[in-house]
């Protein structure tokens, strides 16, 4: 199976901040990754695809990038709304594992 | 446009389970669809996901001889049986839908439910 690590796993950052979440690949995966965001007892939210298309109805201040087995995600300036925990997911085999979430909270 | 599970509740350890899932506002069959779990206070699972005409299954390695996915295009619903729970199966189970090419496919999953949760426990 394909294992995903994040990093950081927690991230305390301000409204305005500039916010990069990286995903790590086991093995090279080309661009077959999505992330998702998920708040506090809600389902988790398609952001990106493709490892870099915008899902329709993004904010553009999310934005992803990397191929093979790196990968970031990146929020260009922190909302209210965007403290959550962000999961990247491998879609290139079975199971699509997901990385382990990326807390990010207020400073 | 939503899914909508049901099925959730406490079972004793070895027990089964039914989970369901049915679409409103869409129309399933174009669609792979997917269970995913989240235990609680911890991460995102993927547990399995059947084909858009149901011809092709696949499971995580933690629920596979327990845990059959199926889908019944005709009523717009999906399903998960659950058999020899474990107290390890204890989560907020999700379906959601994915795109109709199996992996590997670029598109993730973009319509989800609000969950249903399952509790093991004697």
């Amino acid at each position: 199976d394909i294992q995903l690590t994040q990093s950081p796993s927690f991230l305390s950052a301000s409204v305005g901040d500039r916010v990069t979440i990286t995903c790590r690949a086991s093995q090279g995966i080309r661009s077959y990754l999505a992330w998702y965001q998920q708040k506090p007892g809600k389902a988790p939210k398609l952001l990106i695809y493709a490892a870099s298309t915008l899902q329709s109805g993004v904010p553009s201040r999310f934005s992803g990038s990397g191929s093979g087995t790196e990968f970031t995600l990146t929020i260009s300036s922190l909302q209210p709304e965007d403290f959550a925990t962000y999961y990247c997911q491998q879609l290139i085999s079975y199971p699509q594992t997901f990385g382990q979430g990326t807390k990010v909270d207020i400073k | 446009v939503q899914l909508v599970e049901s099925g959730g509740g406490v079972v004793q350890p070895g027990g089964s389970l039914r989970l369901s899932c049915a679409a409103s506002g869409f129309t399933l069959s174009p669609y792979s669809m997917h269970w995913v779990r989240q235990a609680p206070g911890k991460g995102l699972e993927w547990v399995a996901v059947i084909s858009s005409d149901g011809g092709t299954k696949y499971y995580a390695d933690s629920v596979k001889g327990r845990f059959t996915i199926s889908r019944d295009n005709s009523k717009n619903t999906l399903s998960l049986q659950m058999n020899s729970l474990r107290a390890k199966d204890t989560a907020v189970y999700y379906c959601a839908g994915g795109p109709r090419e199996l992996a590997p496919n670029y598109y993730g999953l973009d319509v989800w439910g609000q969950g249903t949760t399952v509790t093991v426990s004697s």
